[in-house]
C-alpha cells in the first residue's frame, strides 16, 4: 500500500516551454501533497504544499507564477514549470499524505528529472 | 537556520555490524519524527517513525530512539547489510500551521561494506 506515482520520470525540453508533472496517490486518498526539489548532493527542498480544492501554499522564495500547482482531486496533483529555463533543471519529487487525520507519514513518488536545454 | 541537523554527512560500516545514524533538532514543539532512506535518482522511502510520547520504536532491523530532553534521535540498523547503503534523512513534523509539513535534515550517506 501507500504507492505514489509520478509522470513523466524524466523530461528534456527547450528553454521557454512549459512542462507538467503529475503526482498520483494510487491506493489512498491524499488531501495534502507536497512538491520538493532536490539539487545534486543536497537535501530535499520543499517548494509548496498542495491541498485538494484550495490554493497551494508556497515556501519563501518559490515563485508561484513560475511553478503552478493544481490539486484537482484526492489522488492527483500537478506541477507545471512555466517558461522553463536551464536553471530550472532539477530533480522534482512529490509526496502525498493520507487523508486520515492520524496519518503523518508522507509517501514519495519516484521523482521526475527535468533537463531544460 | 537548520532546525533538524544531521551532523555526520557520511558513515561507513562493516556488513553485519550496527549502523547508528544521529539527528538533532532545535524546536521542542516538534512532535513526530520520521526516517527515510533514499537512493540516487529515486524518491525517499519511508523507514520508521516515532511519536514524541515514546522513546523507542522498533521495526525489524530498524530501531529509532528519541531523547526529548536532549532533542536527539537516532536510527539503529542491526545487522547492517550492503543493500542498506543509501542516504538517510531525518524529518520532524512541525505541528504549527494547517499543513503539518516536515522539516528535513541534510541527510547522512551510509556505506555498508561487504
Amino acid at each position: 500500500g501507500a504507492v505514489v506515482s509520478q509522470h513523466p520520470s524524466w523530461v528534456i525540453c527547450k528553454s521557454g516551454t512549459s512542462v507538467k508533472i503529475e503526482c498520483r496517490s494510487l491506493d489512498f486518498q491524499a488531501t495534502t501533497m507536497f512538491w520538493y526539489r532536490q539539487f545534486p548532493k543536497q537535501s530535499l527542498m520543499l517548494m509548496a504544499t498542495s491541498n485538494e480544492g484550495s490554493k497551494a501554499t508556497y515556501e519563501q522564495g518559490v515563485e508561484k507564477d513560475k511553478f503552478l500547482i493544481n490539486h484537482a482531486s484526492l489522488t492527483l496533483s500537478t506541477l507545471t514549470v512555466t517558461s522553463a529555463h536551464p536553471e530550472d533543471s532539477s530533480f522534482y519529487i512529490c509526496s502525498a499524505r493520507d487523508r486520515k487525520w492520524y496519518q503523518e507519514t508522507q509517501y514519495f513518488g519516484p521523482g521526475t528529472r527535468l533537463l531544460v536545454l | 537556520d537548520q532546525q533538524v541537523k544531521q551532523n555526520s554527512p557520511s558513515l561507513s560500516v562493516q556488513e553485519g555490524r550496527i549502523s547508528i545514524l544521529n539527528c538533532d533538532y532545535t524546536n521542542s514543539m516538534f512532535d513526530y519524527f520520521l526516517w527515510y532512506k533514499k537512493y540516487p535518482a529515486e524518491g525517499p522511502t519511508f523507514l520508521i517513525s516515532i511519536s514524541s510520547i515514546k522513546d523507542k520504536n522498533e521495526d525489524g532491523r530498524f530501531t529509532v530512539f528519541l531523547n526529548k530532553s536532549a532533542k536527539h534521535l537516532s536510527l539503529h540498523i542491526v545487522p547492517s547489510q550492503p543493500g542498506d547503503s543509501a542516504v538517510y534523512f531525518c524529518a520532524a513534523r512541525n505541528p504549527a500551521g494547517n499543513n503539518r509539513k516536515l522539516i528535513w535534515g541534510l541527510g547522512t550517506s551510509l556505506a555498508v561494506n561487504p
